[in-house]
Order: structure tokens, then sequence, then C-alpha cells
């Protein structure tokens, strides 16, 4: 079945760049995702990308996917405190509708 | 504002009892999800429902029950044959086949 992998942990200082990087397994995926997750909240889209891109910026977010070698990741510019959290990569299962495969996600911690 | 509510936040069971989950959205979304979230892992899909008075299980569907009565609502019961309850659940819902899915602030279940 699909799988998605991240690695677990990612420690920074304030103001670096932040890189997490996330490996799926579903080649027929058509839209991959970003989710934040902040202590005791719920998942918060962060931003997402077609299968058909190579880049999607959006402020201090850069995507970028690797379609052949099934790697996706989510570049953070000018890392803040307020950006520690969990990251969840997700991709759309391609054969039931808009089910998501999640990651286990990835603990970013920023220090100051 | 739109958005998802799930209430209550906290939600405490008992030995042998069935406990409800409300999810309740304002988005005017069709689609509507259940996720049993467990530490150091990523979201697994119990239930899900794609239109008003129909659903389909997920990865995870054993122990729990859902309905679809109304669009604006996908309420979750946690069975008494779900032997490992405690879990923090999410809601989520999407407009569309090709839209990202937008979660609610989660339920943490626990056993007494």
């Amino acid at each position: 079945g699909e799988d998605v992998e991240q690695s677990l942990f990612l420690s920074v200082r304030e103001g670096d760049s932040s890189v997490i990087n996330c490996t799926y397994t579903d080649s027929s995926s058509t839209y991959l995702y970003w989710y934040k997750q902040e202590p005791g909240a719920g998942l918060q889209l962060l931003t997402y990308i077609f299968s058909n891109m190579d880049m999607k910026q959006d402020q201090r977010l850069t995507v970028l996917l690797n379609k052949k070698d099934k790697h996706l990741s989510l570049r953070i510019a000018d890392t803040q405190t307020g950006d520690s959290a969990i990251y969840f990569c997700a991709e759309r299962e391609s054969r039931y509708g808009n089910k998501l495969v999640f990651g286990a996600g990835t603990i970013l911690r920023v220090k100051s | 504002d739109g958005g998802i509510t799930q209430s209550p936040k906290y939600l405490f069971r008992k030995e042998g009892q069935n406990v409800t989950l409300s999810c309740e959205q304002n988005l005017n979304h069709d689609a509507m999800y259940w996720y049993r979230q467990d530490p150091g892992q990523g979201l697994r899909l119990i239930y899900y429902s794609q239109i008003v008075n129909d659903f389909q299980k997920g990865d995870i569907a054993e122990g729990y029950s859902v309905s679809r009565e109304k669009k604006e609502s996908f309420p979750l019961t946690v069975t008494s044959a779900q032997k490992n309850p405690t879990a923090f659940y999410l809601c989520a819902s999407s407009g569309g086949r090709l839209q990202p899915q937008h979660f609610g602030d989660g339920t943490r279940l626990s056993i007494l």
C-alpha cells in the first residue's frame, strides 16, 4: 500500500532556514500536502502542490517536488520560534477519491 | 466564522461504555472524515463520507461507527468493542474531490 516517510526531528536556530523532507510511494499521487500541528491543536493546512509542478512558493514557504525520486520538501525561510510544531506530509491516494495518507510527522524545534 | 467544530475537547470513557464525538462544519463541504492520531504516528483514517447518507470504512474502522444524516454533521461513536480507544481524534472536511481537507481542533479521549 501507499506509504509516506519523514524524518522525526529537526532542530534549527531562529533566523536560519528549515528544510523538512518527505518521501512517498504512490507514483500516481496527484496532490501532496504540508500540514502544521501545534500542541493540543488540529492540523493547519500550510500549502499543497499539484504533481505536475516542481516548485511552489508562498511567502516564507517553498515546496520542492522531485516526482522521479518521489521526494517532497518544505523549506521555511527565516524560521521563527512560532514555527515550532509538528509538520505532516500527506499524499492524496489516487484510487479512492480524496483519502489522504500521512507521514508520522517531523517535530521542528526552533532555538532562540 | 466558517470552520469545523469538534466537541468536547476532552472526553473520558468508562469500561463498556459507548461515547460519541461531535463534528460540525459550516463550510458547506460535501465530504467529511474522521482520523485517529496516536503519539509518534501519522493520522489514520477511521471513516469517511463523501455525501449525505453515505459513508465508507477507512483503514481502522473496527470498534467505531458513524452516521451522516445532515451535510454539516458527522458524529463518531467509539464503541465498547474498541479496546484501545485512548487517542486524539480529528475530524476534517473538504469541498470536493480536488479540494484540500481542513481540520477541526480535535477531541482527546481517555479511559477512566
